[in-house]
């Protein structure tokens, strides 16, 4: 079992805007601006798409964006493409180890 | 442009050690900003930290408690590189492995060892 949760797998069609969540505890997510995103295609290594909660390195797309309330971050995509469909996953700092992992959410675009 | 480069064997015996290794292209293992972190992948479950290794005027390891008593994470400043060794291994401990470097954020990858135990 994951330290952080989120969601199996979500969807939406080309155009449309999907949010995928990871929650965590006020050990985790709550206490440190510290949550990444990575993006993983089948057979690939993770790519960093949003780290420090909202921030975006570069390169990576301005339809990626993310936000965190409480003990829950979330990463939202808007303007959904056919490539957009992969693997993601969440990371955060915590008290208890300096890294934990959410279980990964699969994304499929209609 | 840093580069992380995997090497090691993909098939490891019930009971023996795995070993792998990340040759480092583009930064240096000794920076005192990085993190050089050992990460896997077995699906269905999502990825797993394993451990890491920094220096920061001297050389830290920190693990995770899940595998604490198994692993060794090193660091070779002349090549340039950092190794895991995982000993006692058992067909749980199937999966792709990933080097990683950073210190909360893992900003640049290895390509990715699959590791199966078996006999």
């Amino acid at each position: 079992q994951s330290a952080l949760t989120q969601p199996a797998s979500v969807s939406g069609s080309p155009g449309q805007s999907i949010t995928i969540s990871c929650t965590g505890t006020s050990s985790d997510v709550g206490r440190y601006n510290l949550v990444s995103w990575y993006q993983q295609h089948p057979g690939r290594a993770p790519k960093l798409m949003i780290y420090e909660v909202s921030k975006r390195p570069s390169g990576v797309s301005n339809r990626f964006s993310g936000s965190k309330s409480g003990n829950t971050a979330s990463l939202t995509i808007s303007g959904l493409q056919a490539e957009d469909e992969a693997d993601y996953f969440c990371c955060s700092y915590s008290t208890d180890s300096p890294v934990i992992f959410g279980g990964g959410s699969r994304l499929t675009v209609l | 442009q840093v580069h992380l480069q995997q090497s090691g064997p993909g098939l490891v015996k019930p009971s023996q050690t795995l070993s792998l290794t990340c040759g480092i292209s583009g930064d240096s293992v000794s920076s005192n900003t990085a993190a050089w972190n050992w990460i896997r992948q077995s699906p269905p479950r999502g990825p797993e930290w394993l451990g890491r290794t920094y220096y920061r005027s001297k050389w830290y390891t920190d693990y995770a408690v899940s595998v604490k008593s198994r692993i060794t994470i090193t660091a070779d400043t002349l090549k340039t590189q950092f190794s895991l060794q995982l000993n006692s291994v058992t067909p749980e401990d199937t999966a792709v492995y990933y080097c990683a470097r950073g210190v909360y954020t893992m900003d640049v990858w290895g390509q990715g060892t699959t590791v199966t135990v078996s006999s």
